[in-house]
C-alpha cells in the first residue's frame, strides 16, 4: 500500500512567522507532488504543484521536494489567520493522487 | 465559468433508501474521482474513471455504485448497503490520471 504521512497537528504559529508543513511518501516512482488547503466545511483547494527537486516559490508559498529523500514540504512565509486550514499533502500514484490526512495549521494574531 | 458543480449541498435521507449526488465539471476533464471525508479524516477513494463508460473502484467503494455516460457527469449513488453513508462527499476532475486535481463543493449527506 503506497502512503503518504502527515504530522496531523496542530500546528500553531504566531501571525507573521513561517509555518512549515512536512509530509512524506513511500512510492519512489511518484513524479508529482501537490499540496490542498481545506477550510473547515469546505472542499479542497489547490494551492501548489511540484515536479521536479528543489523549491518552487508562489507569493507567501514555497513547495520543497526531495525526491531522494522522499520528503515534500510547503512553506507559508508571513502566515496569516487566513491561513488557518487543514492542508493536504498529495502524490501521484500509479493511476491516481495519494492524499495524506492532512495537517491542522492554527495561525494566532 | 469552468468548474465543478455538485448537487445537492446538504441531503437528508432515511436509512434503507438509495440516493444519487450529483457532479458535473465543463473543464473538459477526462478523469473524474468521487471521495468521502469523515469528520476530522482524510480522503478515501470511492471510485473513479478515466474515459467514458469505464470506471475503476477506489478504495471503499462497497456499497456505492457510480456511472459515466458522458463525459462531463459522474453521478455517484450511495446504496441501501453503505453501512455508515452519513459523511461528506467530494467530486473531483483531472485533465490525466496523475495530474493535478479539481474539486467540486461537496455534497453533505445525513442518513438518518
Amino acid at each position: 500500500q503506497k502512503e503518504v504521512e502527515q504530522n496531523s497537528g496542530p500546528l500553531s504559529v504566531p501571525e507573521g512567522a513561517i509555518a512549515s508543513l512536512n509530509c512524506t511518501y513511500s512510492d519512489r516512482v511518484s513524479q508529482s507532488f501537490f499540496w490542498y488547503r481545506q477550510y473547515s466545511g469546505k472542499s479542497p483547494e489547490l494551492i501548489m504543484s511540484i515536479y521536479s527537486n528543489g523549491d518552487k516559490e508562489d507569493g507567501r508559498f514555497t513547495a520543497q521536494l526531495n525526491k531522494a529523500s522522499q520528503y515534500v514540504s510547503l512553506l507559508i512565509r508571513d502566515s496569516q489567520p487566513s491561513d488557518s486550514a487543514t492542508y493536504l499533502c498529495a502524490v501521484s500514484g500509479t493511476d491516481k493522487l495519494i492524499f495524506g490526512t492532512g495537517t491542522r495549521l492554527q495561525v494566532f494574531p | 465559468d469552468g468548474g465543478i458543480t455538485q448537487s445537492p449541498k446538504y441531503l437528508f435521507r432515511k436509512e434503507g433508501q438509495n440516493v444519487t449526488l450529483s457532479c458535473e465539471q465543463n473543464l473538459n476533464h477526462d478523469a473524474m474521482y468521487w471521495y468521502r471525508q469523515d469528520p476530522g479524516q482524510g480522503l478515501r477513494l470511492i471510485y473513479y474513471s478515466q474515459i467514458v463508460n469505464d470506471f475503476q473502484k477506489g478504495d471503499i467503494a462497497e456499497g456505492y455504485s457510480v456511472s459515466r455516460e458522458k463525459k462531463e457527469s459522474f453521478p455517484l449513488t450511495v446504496t441501501s448497503a453503505q453501512k455508515n453513508p452519513t459523511a461528506f462527499y467530494l467530486c473531483a476532475s483531472n485533465i490525466a490520471l496523475g495530474e493535478e486535481q479539481y474539486f467540486g463543493p461537496g455534497t453533505r449527506l445525513t442518513v438518518t
